[in-house]
């Protein structure tokens, strides 16, 4: 059973390039998260698919990100014009619906931006 | 607005050296209570869900427990590789049954040989 995988690991990049992260759940979780962690603070929710379907997002997510699921598999994270208080470690996590919805966390993008 | 408090900020340890980390929440109504581990420059490993009151759960040197008010995580007998920042999280209810997870900020635990 292969957990979380998120690609790439880490990403450099120059303040207003845009950056897209990828996110491969468990195979059989059909809910998806986004997070954002900080250095020293805990991970904090950014937007959720249940499928292929968006449901939330937080206010965290400016109208510079955007996610997508696009067949309920895989799910991208997008960010556009990069500012460098977007440097932060993205964790996707996923679960399965009905098991207690318990999150199980990829090992995230670790994304500078200079 | 769910707040989740964790104590302490950090915690060092010698080998052996039993001991307990808190978290403190304050939700709506408690749906249950996650605690991951996390190493450096790694994802949350998940270690337990709680889900009301009086309700305990133990994994190898670990028990967690869970009040009204807060849970803890009671660590005996700590070995060097139980070095992480634990972390403790309380859900929020979704659109379409999700659940949101809003995390403490961490207890950083050192175990020293």
């Amino acid at each position: 059973d292969t957990g979380v995988s998120q690609d790439p690991r880490h990403k450099i990049t120059k303040r207003g390039q845009n950056v897209t992260f990828r996110c491969d759940p468990i195979s059989e979780h059909n809910r998806l998260y986004w997070y954002r962690q900080t250095l020293g603070q805990g991970p904090e929710f950014l937007t959720y698919f249940q499928n292929e379907a968006q449901l939330e997002k937080s206010r965290l997510l400016s109208d510079r990100f955007s996610a997508e699921r696009p067949k309920g598999s895989f799910s991208t994270l997008e960010i556009q014009r990069t500012e460098q208080g977007d440097s932060a470690m993205y964790l996707c996590a996923s679960s399965l619906q009905g098991a207690a919805d318990t999150q199980y966390f990829g090992p995230g993008t670790r994304l500078t931006v200079l | 607005e769910d707040q989740v408090t964790q104590s302490p900020e950090a915690l060092r340890l010698q080998e052996g050296e039993s001991s307990s980390l808190n978290c403190s929440y304050t939700v709506s109504g408690l749906r249950g209570l996650f605690w991951y581990r996390q190493d450096p420059g790694k994802g949350p490993e998940f270690l337990f869900t709680l889900y009301s009151a009086g309700e305990e759960k133990e994994k190898e040197r670990l028990k967690a427990t869970l009040t009204k008010k807060e849970s803890f995580l009671h660590i005996t007998a700590p070995k060097p590789e139980d070095s992480a920042t634990y972390l403790c999280a309380v859900p929020t209810i979704l659109t379409g049954g999700g659940n949101k997870l809003t995390f403490g900020t961490g207890t950083q635990l050192k175990v020293e040989l």
